[in-house]
Parts: structure tokens; C-alpha cells; sequence
């Protein structure tokens, strides 16, 4: 079975700093994808940014960019100029790929991040 | 363009009770699937409904049951409520892909508590 493993429980940056969020996960496939999902209080997952498994570059979305290292199976989300809007619980996901994998998702158990102004 | 929507926001229930949650797909999408998150942790995978048929399950008893509607709408049951069952659902949708490459979207859940 596929496990994801965020092994920090809460961070916190300044505003307009940088923050690295870690993430590692366990699977036997070749054909995944990985995610990252923010949670404000309003409690709707927002996706953030997506990584496919055969794609060697990371994946960026603005101020937002992962450090994928698939031999290590590692998946970790970088934030550049924090703003106070990106406080939230930020999850990280694995989904397998092909059809049959439907939308079934294993998360991590989150990252609380608090930005201080 | 309304994206996935949930009904009711907050319920309480008693133990032993039964419960039905709703959950309106996006527009275009025809997957539904259902997660429950306990409080300060992951959401967990319960099942996926696709042409109105259960398609995957995750490891839910059978007191989690599902139904999904010819307009892609779905409810979520549960019979016998424990204690143990209180936590915020979500619903998420999608368009079923042959490379299961669909993004998933999220609705705002809703906290069900049990006492």
C-alpha cells in the first residue's frame, strides 16, 4: 500500500521569505502522480501544484515550485515570497496513475503553516 | 460556473443514528468520490461512484454507503453512528480520464458530529 509521510507538523515563515515543506511517500509503481493541496479555515482542499511521476522537471506554479527526487521518493513544496494568504494546512497527496486508479488519493497527515507579518 | 457543493454544512447526530450527506459534482464532471478527515488529520479515502455505481473503496465498514444519481449528484450514508465517526466529509469531483490525470475538486465538506 501507498504511504505518505509529512514529518512536519507545523511551520512557519515570515512574510516575504521562503519556506521548504517536506514530503516523502512509499510506492511500488512507476505511474503516479503527486500533489500538493492547501486547507484554509474555510476547510475546501485547494489544489496547489502537481507533479507527474515521468516528468523529470519539477513542476512551478508561480510562487510555488516542488523539489521532486523520485529515487529518493521525496516531494517537497517550496514557497517563495510567503504572503499572509498562504496560512493554511498543506497537504500532500499520491495518486496512481492509469484509469483504473479513479480518484483515490492518500494523503499525508499535513504541514500547519503560520506566516508572521 | 459552480464547483462542487455540500449539503448540510454542520450536522449533529446521536449515536446509533443514521445520516445522509449530499454533494453536487462540478459542471462537466461525472466522478464522484468521498473522504473523511478527522480532526488534525489527512482526509481518508471512503468510495467513488462513476455511472452510478460504487467503482473503488477504500477500508470503510459497511455502514458507509453511497448512492450516485443519474445527474452525477451523490449521497453519502452512514447507519449506526459511532462516536468515532465524527469528522469533516468532502466530496470531490472529476472527469474520468483514462490516464487518471483528472484534477480532483473539492467541496467545503461538511462537519458531521456525533454525540
Amino acid at each position: 500500500a501507498q504511504t505518505v509521510t509529512q514529518s512536519q507538523p507545523e511551520m512557519s515563515v515570515q512574510e516575504a521569505e521562503t519556506v521548504t515543506l517536506s514530503c516523502t511517500y512509499d510506492t511500488s509503481e512507476s505511474d503516479y502522480y503527486l500533489f500538493w493541496y492547501k486547507q484554509p479555515p474555510s476547510r475546501q482542499m485547494i489544489l496547489v501544484i502537481r507533479q507527474e511521476a515521468y516528468k523529470q522537471q519539477n513542476a512551478t506554479e508561480n510562487r510555488f515550485s516542488v523539489n521532486f527526487q523520485k529515487a529518493a521518493k521525496s516531494f517537497s513544496l517550496k514557497i517563495s515570497d510567503s504572503q499572509l494568504g498562504d496560512a493554511a494546512m498543506y497537504f500532500c497527496a499520491y495518486r496512481r496513475g492509469g484509469e483504473t486508479s479513479g480518484s483515490r488519493l492518500t494523503f499525508g497527515e499535513g504541514t500547519q503553516l503560520t506566516v508572521n507579518p | 460556473d459552480a464547483g462542487v457543493t455540500q449539503s448540510p454544512t454542520h450536522l449533529i447526530k446521536t449515536r446509533g443514528q443514521q445520516v445522509t450527506l449530499r454533494c453536487s459534482p462540478k459542471s462537466g464532471h461525472d466522478t464522484v468520490s468521498w473522504y473523511q478527515q478527522a480532526l488534525g488529520q489527512g482526509p481518508q479515502f471512503i468510495f467513488q461512484y462513476y455511472e452510478e455505481e460504487e467503482r473503488q473503496r477504500g477500508n470503510f465498514p459497511d455502514r458507509f454507503s453511497g448512492h450516485q444519481f443519474p445527474n452525477y449528484s451523490s449521497e453519502l450514508n452512514v447507519n449506526a453512528l459511532l462516536l468515532g465517526d465524527s469528522a469533516l466529509y468532502l466530496c470531490a469531483s472529476s472527469l474520468r480520464s483514462h490516464s487518471g490525470n483528472s484534477p480532483l475538486h473539492f467541496g467545503n465538506g461538511t462537519r458531521l458530529t456525533v454525540t
